[in-house]
Formats: C-alpha cells, sequence, structure tokens
C-alpha cells in the first residue's frame, strides 16, 4: 500500500496524558497536513508543512499542539496535557503541493480522552 | 469567516437513480475545489476535483459542475449503488490549503 500511513488508528488516553500521532506520506508528496475531525463536521485544518518546513498553522493549533516534520518525510503531531475536547479524529494528508494537487488522507487516528 | 458549507445534510436515493449532491462556496479566491467520498472510519477519499477556469468534469459515474457567479458547485452521481453510501464533502482552496463543509450523507436504498 503506498497510500498516506497513519499509527496508531486508536489511542484512548486519560486527561493529562500527552500523546503523539505519525504520519508517513505518500513517497513523492512533498506537502503534509494535519487536520481534526469531530463527529458530522468536515475536517479542519490545523497545520501544514512543504518539505520540513512548516508554512501554517491554524488558531485551533493551541500551545499544547506541536507538529513536526524533521527531515522533510514522515511527521508527528503531538498532544500535550490532553483534555477531554481534543478527542476527535486526526487526519494526515499529502499531495504533490502545486496549486491544483489534490489531497491524499490517510484513515486517521482516533484519540478518546477520558 | 468564509466558509464552505452543503445545502442539504442527508440525501436517500433509491439504487440505480442519478444523485446530485450541492455545495455553496463563500471565498471568491478559491480556484480550485475537490469532492471527497468518506465511508466510516476511513478518511476522505478523493472522487473529482475542478479548477475555476472550468464549468465541468466528468469522471467515471461522477460530475462535477462548477457555477462561479453564484458560488455553486455540485456532484453528479450517475446510476447510484449501495457502495455510494457515504458522506460526501466539497472542499475549496483559496491558499494552499484546503477548506471543507460539513457533507452531506448519501444513503442509498436498495
Amino acid at each position: 500500500d503506498t497510500g498516506v500511513s497513519q499509527d496508531p488508528r486508536h489511542k484512548i488516553t486519560k486527561r493529562g496524558q500527552n500523546v503523539t500521532f505519525r504520519c508517513d506520506p505518500i513517497s513523492e508528496h512533498n506537502r503534509l497536513y494535519w487536520y481534526r475531525q469531530t463527529l458530522g463536521q468536515g475536517p479542519e485544518f490545523l497545520t501544514y508543512f512543504q518539505n520540513e518546513a512548516q508554512l501554517e498553522k491554524s488558531r485551533l493549533l493551541s500551545d499544547r499542539f506541536s507538529a513536526e516534520r524533521p527531515k522533510g518525510s514522515f511527521s508527528t503531531l503531538e498532544i500535550q496535557r490532553t483534555e477531554q475536547g481534543d478527542s476527535a479524529m486526526y487526519l494526515c494528508a499529502s499531495s504533490l503541493g502545486e496549486l491544483s494537487s489534490p489531497l491524499h488522507f490517510g484513515n486517521g487516528t482516533r484519540l478518546t480522552v477520558t | 469567516g468564509e466558509s464552505v458549507g452543503l445545502h442539504l445534510p442527508t440525501l436517500s436515493v433509491q439504487e440505480g437513480d442519478n444523485s446530485i449532491i450541492n455545495c455553496a462556496y463563500s471565498n471568491s479566491a478559491s480556484d480550485y475545489f475537490i469532492w471527497y467520498k468518506q465511508e466510516s472510519g476511513k478518511g476522505p477519499q478523493f472522487i473529482i476535483d475542478i479548477r475555476s477556469n472550468m464549468d465541468k468534469r466528468q469522471g467515471q459515474r461522477v460530475t462535477v459542475l462548477l457555477n462561479k457567479t453564484v458560488k455553486h458547485l455540485s456532484l453528479q452521481i450517475a446510476a447510484t449503488q449501495p457502495g455510494d453510501s457515504a458522506v460526501y464533502f466539497c472542499a475549496e482552496n483559496p491558499r494552499g490549503k484546503l477548506i471543507f463543509g460539513q457533507g452531506t450523507e448519501l444513503s442509498v436504498k436498495p
């Protein structure tokens, strides 16, 4: 499978704990995106990278959230001191980065904060 | 703020009928639009896209129509099948990232 891969698929954590998710994009894609999706809603943009550079962060991304893409390949999204409101599906996507290039999504990491 | 929205949250059609899912967008700077299909427990799956210099694009059983005058986008699915049951999102790309609407849930009755 050469699509976008996310790990883990599911994560249950207690409030206050830190969690980290990993995304492996399609290999030739230089752009990588993180989105968050809650039940019944469309995905909400969090941040994106062009190679290793983080180009934009949403206001949704509080200081408890940090994303990295150190070598321009895989990316990690860390949430510190998780809150119940962080419970959601976290989606990663990648694209070629051209102006009219579709995003290809992984199947997400579902986070449940108890 | 500016957003992409959908007219109907749910749509129920008979197997074999054609489906039309509508979307309104408000960002006049958007020059690229995509339709995604999302099944339960999976990420959004690319269906078809269209650039703002086009008003129609066809794929396999799907057609996207773009009306820039009224900022309206639609997805037509021909001969709808049970496997088409899912939530459909339109998304616009005004500045390098995608902005999604709320989605329409398509239910296909056998």
